[in-house]
Parts: structure tokens; C-alpha cells; sequence
């Protein structure tokens, strides 16, 4: 069975300040793992996918993630923090029969 | 633009009506989903198909219904509403599924209020 845990539910950085949103998986097999953002009153838009090609996966506006199988991990990084960061990120686990997997979300919020 | 089209985009229901939530998509994707959003438990899964002409349930599949008679659409029906079908409903398409690392794509959303 597939499971995802983001370990926080708010996140909080100063703006230019680095961004560290955390997620662990549970699966039975090799996952498919994704990282999506939603800003308000706004569908779900893809940051990054994990492939098995690489470990570190970089995806838009600055985001990448690193898999780390020994910890089960897959957690969300940004460098420096920008105000139009300020959004829900959820992390994403896909299973076997094509169905996909939801962390409860973690709500970023940017400091100027 | 490609994508996924939801509709409509807020509707405030009365108790004990029927509605549909209208969902197409135009990157002849062969999965479909249909998701519920509520504060505090990310989406769960109402419903799915892997492809035309099949349906699976999901999470959460008790007062839905759906029906996926060609590629491009894929309705959601709450056969008679209840207060807590108050959710935001996002429908989201994949091309294989989830296999091979084949991401969702979204639609918009739909703001649904049953009073």
C-alpha cells in the first residue's frame, strides 16, 4: 500500500530565506513521486516529478527535490524564498493501479 | 489551450437535489479522476477511470456517481446532496495513470455549496 506524510502542516520563512517543505512515502514498490503547489481559489499545478533516472529532480520556478530511498523521503527545497511562493504544496505518491496518493498539504507563507 | 475544463465553477445547491459537475478535457488522456478538497485532509479520491467505458471508486465514493462514455468527458453526479458533499470537487486527467511517472494534470475546480 501507498501512503504520504508532509510532516508539516504550516510553513513559515522570511522572504530570500531558504524553503525546506518535508515528505515521507510508504510503498510496497519503486514509486512514481510528485510535488504540486496550489495557490488560492486555483487548481493543482506540477512543481516536479521523481524519475528513477536521478535523485535530485529539479522542477519550476527554482523547486527541486531530493529522493532518498534509505529515508523514504522526498522532500521540497527552494533556495530563496519569494512572496509569490506563499501557496499549499501537497506531495504526491502514485500507486500500481494507476491511482495517486496525497499528502495533507503544507501551507507556505512568505514574510516580507 | 489544453486542458481540463470544469463546470460550474460555484454552485450553491439546496439539500436533497441532484447535480452533476461537468469535467472535459481536451489531452486525450486515457485516466480521469475525480477528487474532493476539504481543510485539513488534502483530496481524496471519489472516483476514477483508467479509461473509456470503465470506472473504479475511490476513497470517499458513497453518494457519487460517475460514467466515462468516451475519452474527453467525465461527469460527476451527487444523486441527492447532503451538507457534508460541501467541498471544493477537482476533476484531473493522466495520460497512463500514474505509471511511468505520467503526472495529473487539473482542472480549476468547483466550489460546491449544499445548504
Amino acid at each position: 500500500a501507498q501512503s504520504v506524510t508532509q510532516l508539516d502542516s504550516h510553513v513559515s520563512v522570511s522572504e530570500g530565506t531558504p524553503v525546506l517543505l518535508r515528505c515521507n512515502y510508504s510503498s510496497s514498490y519503486s514509486p512514481s513521486l510528485f510535488w504540486y503547489v496550489q495557490h488560492p481559489n486555483k487548481g493543482l499545478q506540477l512543481l516536479l516529478k521523481y524519475t528513477s533516472a536521478a535523485t535530485l529532480v529539479k522542477g519550476i520556478n527554482g523547486f527541486e527535490a531530493e529522493f532518498k530511498k534509505s529515508e523514504t523521503s522526498f522532500h521540497l527545497t527552494k533556495p530563496s524564498a519569494h512572496m509569490s511562493d506563499a501557496a499549499e504544496y501537497f506531495c504526491v505518491v502514485s500507486g500500481s493501479a494507476g491511482q495517486f496518493y496525497f499528502g495533507t498539504g503544507t501551507s507556505l507563507t512568505v514574510i516580507p | 489551450i489544453a486542458g481540463i475544463t470544469q463546470a460550474p465553477t460555484s454552485q450553491i445547491l439546496a439539500a436533497g437535489r441532484r447535480m452533476t459537475l461537468r469535467c472535459t478535457q481536451d489531452m486525450r488522456h486515457n485516466a480521469m479522476y475525480w477528487y474532493r478538497q476539504d481543510l485539513g485532509l488534502g483530496l481524496r479520491l471519489i472516483h476514477y477511470s483508467n479509461t473509456a467505458g470503465t470506472t473504479g471508486k475511490g476513497e470517499v465514493p458513497d453518494g457519487y456517481s460517475v460514467s466515462r462514455a468516451n475519452t474527453d468527458d467525465f461527469p460527476l453526479t451527487l444523486a441527492s446532496a447532503v451538507p457534508s458533499q460541501t467541498s471544493v470537487y477537482f476533476c484531473a486527467s493522466s495520460s497512463t495513470g500514474g505509471a511511468w511517472n505520467s503526472p495529473l494534470h487539473f482542472g480549476n475546480g468547483t466550489r460546491l455549496t449544499v445548504t
